[in-house]
């Protein structure tokens, strides 16, 4: 168990729809990261917040957005959802916004239909 | 732009047997971070090793090892004496310095078969 929370385990729902994933960070950790792990695109890194602040964009679509809340747990926002954005997102977290060890959590699979 | 390639997709090994996973990068940074990361078929993605672009020693964390050569731009881990329960996919990653901007390599699916 990496100490990294995200809720749902399992989601599914219909195109053009919007969802938010949620993820908790270990206890003191201030670094937030996403991922989108899918078949046609392999493993990216969507985007990074440090302490609130977004630190680092990756290969973010415009239709997704996150942020990171005052408690540190962050939420990702995925909407006007494709069949394409079916994936797993995982959610990491870091003590320091510079990449040292990232713990995992379980990963949201997400399925569009 | 930063790129990992993993040139090998599937790896098929027996007990006991070593194994070497290569990773090459491409970037234009000369601070950057180097990853390894374990997918077993449970789903999760379990941290391996970080190696900074300065550090080029070679490290061994029991059965695990990497070597860095910045050289021939590699990043290569070593399994020595695999098990089982080393099955998994293994992601290389790149990172930026100063970012948690990562690029994934496509990943190796290793199967240790007893």
């Amino acid at each position: 168990d990496s100490g990294v929370t995200q809720t749902p385990k399992h989601l599914i729902t219909a195109t053009g729809q919007r969802v938010t994933l949620r993820c908790s960070p270990r206890s003191g950790d201030l670094s937030v990261y996403w991922y989108q792990q899918s078949l046609d695109q392999g493993l990216q890194f969507l985007i990074q917040y440090y302490n609130g602040e977004e630190r680092a964009k990756g290969n973010i679509l415009e239709r997704f957005s996150a942020q990171q809340f005052p408690d540190l747990h962050s939420e990702l926002n995925l909407s006007s959802l494709e069949l394409g954005d079916s994936a797993l997102y995982f959610c990491a977290s870091s003590y320091s916004p510079r990449e040292d060890e990232q713990f995992f959590g379980p990963g949201t699979r997400l399925t569009v239909l | 732009a930063q790129k990992v390639t993993q040139a090998q997709t599937e790896i098929s090994v027996v007990e006991k047997e070593d194994v070497t996973l290569d990773c090459v990068y491409e970037t234009r940074d000369t601070t950057y971070y180097l990853f390894w990361y374990k997918q077993p078929p449970s789903g999760e993605l379990v941290f391996l090793i970080r190696r900074n672009s300065f550090d080029e020693q070679n490290e061994i964390s029991g059965r695990y090892s990497w070597n860095f050569q910045k050289s021939t731009s590699s990043f290569n881990f070593t399994i020595t004496a695999s098990q089982v329960v080393d099955s998994a996919v293994y992601f290389c990653a790149l990172s930026e310095t100063n970012a948690g901007k990562s690029t994934f390599g496509d990943g190796t699916t290793l199967t240790v078969k007893p």
